[in-house]
């Protein structure tokens, strides 16, 4: 079974630039999550989808992030404009449920955002 | 509010166990989790204790939980120096709810 995918590995901007995150969940995966993990820190949820349905994103900063997941299957996750507090590896993981890990969530490799 | 704490810092010699502690707030968390992060890499389940129960085992692993003090430990016989990495554990409720993570124990294992 193939793992979550997340792309791209490394990113390097300066502040007030633009960027995306893609990721692909685990075939089948219904819950996707996208969380921000700051240097030092355990990663902390962004937004939950449910499908193409947004579950939470009580804390997603919402004046410039933004994260689609328009066909229920593949996400995007963008930042517009970049602040150097966004440093971070941002993971995406999604939700199996049911057999031995009932309600696990899978982790892809994460991308590592570096704001200059 | 939810939070969970752990140590930040654990070193210990091959061979030996290792146990690393968690406090949580969150009494109505459902199931605790153990994830492992090496360098580079994401978040590996390592094992999960729903929280009916006190003790898991799952080969080198022992999971002891203590629900009155809400406290969870995760506990690593003949600890070998390719378990050097982060350990978070997290809670989490029933279903779809987010998990919410400790700040993560950097475990150090010297030959």
């Amino acid at each position: 079974e193939a793992g979550v995918a997340q792309s791209p590995r490394y990113k390097i901007i300066e502040k007030r630039q633009s960027v995306a995150f893609w990721c692909n969940p685990i075939s089948g995966h219904a819950t996707l999550y996208w969380y921000q993990q700051i240097l030092g820190q355990g990663p902390k949820l962004l937004i939950q989808f449910q499908n193409n349905g947004v579950v939470d994103d009580s804390q997603l900063p919402k004046d410039r992030f933004s994260a689609e997941r328009l066909k229920g299957v593949d996400s995007t996750l963008k930042i517009q404009p970049a602040k150097l507090e966004d440093s971070a590896v941002y993971l995406c993981a999604s939700l199996s449920s049911g057999g031995e890990y009932t309600d696990t969530q899978y982790f892809g490799p994460g991308t590592r955002l570096t704001v200059l | 509010g939810e939070d969970v704490e752990q140590s930040l810092f654990l070193s210990v010699r091959e061979g030996d166990s290792s146990v690393i502690n968690c406090t949580y707030t969150d009494s109505s968390s459902t199931y605790l989790y153990w994830y492992k992060q090496e360098p580079g890499a994401g978040l590996q389940l390592l094992t999960y204790i729903f929280s009916n129960m006190d003790m898991k085992q799952d080969q080198r692993l022992t999971v002891l939980l203590n629900k009155k003090d809400k406290h969870l430990s995760l506990r690593i016989a003949d600890t070998q120096t390719g378990d050097s990495a982060i350990y978070f554990c997290a809670e989490g409720g029933a279903g779809f709810q987010k998990l919410v993570f400790g700040t993560g124990t950097r475990l150090l294992v010297s030959p």
